[in-house]
């Protein structure tokens, strides 16, 4: 099973619908983050949380929102989807000791 | 904003071709670097993680460099097979501002048998 798992891994939505990607980890890291991939750019980061108290806006918050439900779990919510948020979307742990990124498995969504 | 950049931004190889890729990043904030391996519908993969200057890390026949003091990180891969065929990205964790990690665009490698 993986260490990062994301739901849905694919979603077709319409504009102005509000939609929630989820994120669990088998990891134990405190820190989580959402980034999302657009072709030709790195990946952007969207939200992070060092711990389940903590969350940060990250480069592109803006029409997005997160909750830290608990170590394990993190969620993205695109409160009124619009067709620019159609994208590839990670959720990610990092390990503090050495700062490498687990990635979950992506979930595209597409706001039509 | 620290900025990542890779080049290429792509490249095409034979089979057995050796081929080496860049990554720059401003020198003034390193904490730690990073390479992932993303191949097509999988999601990225650590390579390897390098911290300090003229630090070398192998792994089978895909190596990197760093060298902070001018702010880059050679990626090698030595006798390219199509399974290599994938995109290779670069990323940063700065010393300051929260250790958030900034990726770079990616190279994608196409290995051609």
């Amino acid at each position: 099973d993986a260490d990062v798992t994301q739901t849905p891994r694919n979603r077709i939505t319409k504009t102005g619908k509000r939609i929630m990607l989820e994120c669990s980890q088998t990891k134990g890291h405190d820190r989580m983050y959402w980034y999302r991939q657009d072709p030709g750019l790195g990946l952007q980061l969207i939200y992070y949380s060092f711990d389940v108290k903590d969350i940060n806006k990250g480069e592109i918050s803006d029409g997005y929102s997160v909750s830290r439900q608990a170590q394990a779990k993190f969620s993205l919510s695109l409160e009124s989807a619009i067709p620019n948020q159609t994208a590839l979307y990670f959720c990610a742990t990092s390990d503090p000791a050495t700062n490498t990124i687990y990635f979950g498995e992506g979930s595209w969504l597409t706001v039509v | 904003i620290l900025n990542v950049e890779q080049s290429p931004q792509s490249l095409h190889v034979q089979e057995g071709d050796s081929t080496n890729f860049t990554c720059s990043f401003p020198s003034s904030n390193f904490y730690a670097l990073h390479w992932y391996r993303w191949e097509t519908a999988k999601s990225p993969e650590a390579l390897f993680v390098m911290t300090l200057n003229g630090d070398e890390k192998k792994k089978g026949r895909i190596s990197a460099t760093l060298n902070t003091k001018e702010g880059y990180s050679y990626l090698y891969i030595k006798g390219s097979q199509p399974e290599d065929s994938a995109t290779y990205l670069c990323a940063l964790t700065p010393g300051t501002g929260g250790f958030k990690t900034i990726f770079g665009a990616g190279t994608r490698l196409f290995v051609k048998a």
